[in-house]
Parts: C-alpha cells; sequence; structure tokens
C-alpha cells in the first residue's frame, strides 16, 4: 500500500535553515504536498509540487523532489520561531485522496 | 470568508451517544472528505464524497456515516460513540482529482 515517511523531530535556531524530509512508496504519485499544523489549528497547505517537477521555490520556501528516489524535502530559509508547527508531506496520484506522513514537529529557538 | 467551517470546534460527549459534525465549503469544490486525527497527529482518510460516488476507507466502523444534503456540505454522523473514537476530525474539499484540498479547522472530539 502507499506510504509517507518523515522524520518526527526537528529542532533548529531562529535565522537558521531549516530542512524536512519526506520518502514516499507509490510511484504513481502526481502531485506532493506540504501542510503545516500550528497548535489547536486545523491543516495549512504550504506549497504542492508537481511530479514532473525537480523544484519549486515560494518566497522562503523550497520544495525538492527527487522522484527516482521518491524523496520530497521541504526547506524554510530563515526560520522564525512563527515556524514552529507540525509540517505533514502528503502525497496523491491522480484522482485520488491524499495519503499523509505522521508529520515532523518543528521547533524553532530563539 | 471561511473556505471550509465545521462546527462544532469542540465536541464532548458519552459514550453511546449519537453525535454530527457539520462540514460546509463555500468553495464550489465538488469533492468533500472527511480526515481523522488520532492523539498522535496521524492523519487518516475516513471518507471522499463527490455526487457520483462515495469512497469508505475500509477500515471506518459503519457506526460512522457520511451524509451530504447537498454539493456544499458533508456532515459526519456517528452512532453508538466509544471511547476510542476520540480525536479530532477535519473535513476538507477540493475540485474532483488531485489538487489541493482545503481543510477546516477540525472538530476535537471527547467521548468519556
Amino acid at each position: 500500500g502507499e506510504d509517507v515517511e518523515q522524520s518526527l523531530f526537528l529542532s533548529v535556531r531562529e535565522g537558521d535553515s531549516s530542512v524536512i524530509n519526506c520518502t514516499y512508496t507509490d510511484s504513481s504519485s502526481t502531485y506532493l504536498y506540504w501542510y503545516k499544523q500550528e497548535p489547536g489549528a486545523g491543516l495549512q497547505l504550504l506549497t504542492y509540487i508537481f511530479s514532473n517537477m525537480d523544484m519549486k521555490q515560494d518566497q522562503r520556501l523550497t520544495v525538492l523532489l527527487n522522484k527516482k528516489d521518491k524523496h520530497l524535502s521541504l526547506r524554510i530559509a530563515d526560520t522564525q520561531t512563527g515556524d514552529s508547527a507540525i509540517y505533514f508531506c502528503a502525497e496523491s496520484a491522480e484522482y485520488s485522496t491524499l495519503t499523509f506522513g505522521k508529520g515532523t514537529m518543528l521547533l524553532v529557538s530563539p | 470568508d471561511t473556505a471550509v467551517s465545521q462546527t462544532p470546534k469542540y465536541l464532548v460527549t458519552q459514550m453511546g451517544n449519537d453525535k454530527s459534525i457539520k462540514c460546509e465549503q463555500n468553495l464550489g469544490h465538488d469533492t468533500m472528505y472527511w480526515y481523522k486525527q488520532d492523539s498522535k497527529k496521524f492523519l487518516k482518510i475516513m471518507f471522499s464524497y463527490n455526487n457520483k460516488e462515495l469512497i469508505i476507507n475500509e477500515t471506518v466502523p459503519n457506526r460512522f456515516s457520511p451524509k451530504s444534503p447537498d454539493k456544499a456540505h458533508l456532515n459526519l454522523h456517528i452512532n453508538s460513540l466509544e471511547l476510542g473514537d476520540s480525536a479530532v476530525y477535519f473535513c476538507a474539499s477540493s475540485q474532483t482529482g488531485p489538487t489541493e484540498a482545503f481543510f477546516g479547522q477540525g472538530t476535537r472530539l471527547t467521548v468519556v
């Protein structure tokens, strides 16, 4: 079945870059997503990438996709304390629902 | 304007009760979903529904049933609530296909 794996925890200092990694198994994945969940809040879509792309940049966020290795990463430049949250990687095939990873808790210290 | 809204935000109820969680989207999307997030933050799809098809995750007990009065609403009805049903339930919507899904804020259900 489909599986999405991510490390559970990442701690960085304010101003550093954060890199959150994700691997997936479904070779038919068409879209790959990053969602952010702040404490007590719903899921917020940060960005997504089509499987035929290698990279997508959006302000402080950079998504890298290695389709051969089924590896997705999210880089947050100049990480701020407000970036502390849980980040979920997700994938979906064509006309399918999302499969989520277990989430990576990012803790940003001053 | 809130894109996907769920009510209530918090729900505390006793075992054995029947309860409903409502979801509405004003995005004109044709597919809606319910996800369950357990205490360890794991997210799993429960249902996806458009006006043509209901897809049920086989692990979902039949005490859970989605009800859609119209395209903009997908309510979740739960019969005979159990302690293990305690979780956060997220509603989401999207256009048909794997475009981005927009999520509601979640409903924290606590069964006592």
